[in-house]
């Protein structure tokens, strides 16, 4: 069966520091990967997707950058972070058929830049 | 471009019916589904519909789909404060794009 795992479950981090958050997904072969933010009290917005393996799509401009290193491990970094960076991060996959398919998420990952 | 978009916030008595609804633009979604979301963790497929259908009925959920409006709806029948979470409508194509989570709150 596939799983995904995602971490750390909880990180604080101060402003202008650097910032990489993991998640790899077992027991399936080239995912479509995502990252997602859910900031407090809003809805989520879809950061960086991927299709394979060192491509990635930027939803927004931010202060985010994406890595797809292997095909099942997704890293979200930042250089320096900034106090509007907090949120929830989720990291998901789906089977990437062309005609929409159930995403697969992970625990999640709360950060706050203080 | 892609827009899914839902209301923030329902709140009904115990044993009511909630009734969440959502609308979304792309018309070539071939699938739409309902996630929920517990306090604190992950998002879980709820269930979901094709576009081909209209109804789904799940036990207390129950899918409606107007495809001529691009409307999808929730229900949950006999809602239970176990049913306390945030509930995402998302369309589903390349890339599944979510609605910002409708807040359900059930009061005892």
């Amino acid at each position: 069966s596939q799983t995904i795992h995602q971490w750390p479950a909880t990180l604080v981090q101060p402003v202008g520091s650097p910032l990489s958050l993991e998640c790899t997904v077992e027991g399936t072969s080239n995912p479509n990967l995502y990252w997602y933010r859910q900031a407090a009290g809003r809805g989520l917005q879809l950061l960086f997707y991927s299709v394979g393996i060192g491509q990635i799509s930027s939803e927004v401009p931010q202060n985010l950058s994406a890595s797809r290193p292997q095909d099942r491990q997704f890293i979200l970094s930042s250089k320096k972070l900034l106090l509007s960076d907090s949120g929830f991060y989720l990291c998901a996959w789906s089977s990437g058929t062309a005609y929409g398919d159930e995403a697969f998420f992970g625990q999640g990952t709360r950060l706050t830049v203080v | 471009g892609e827009d899914v978009e839902q209301s923030l916030f329902l709140s009904v008595r115990e044993g009511d019916s909630s009734v969440i609804n959502c609308t979304y633009t792309d018309s070539s979604s071939t699938y739409l589904y309902w996630y929920k979301q517990e306090p604190g963790a992950g998002l879980q497929l709820l269930t979901y519909i094709f576009s081909n259908m209209d109804m789904k009925q799940d036990q207390r959920l129950t899918v409606l789909l107007n495809k001529k409006d691009k409307h999808l709806s929730l229900r949950i029948a006999d809602t239970q404060t176990g049913d306390s979470a945030i509930y995402f409508c998302a369309e589903g194509g390349f890339k599944t794009i979510f609605g910002a989570g409708t807040r359900l709150f059930v009061k005892a």
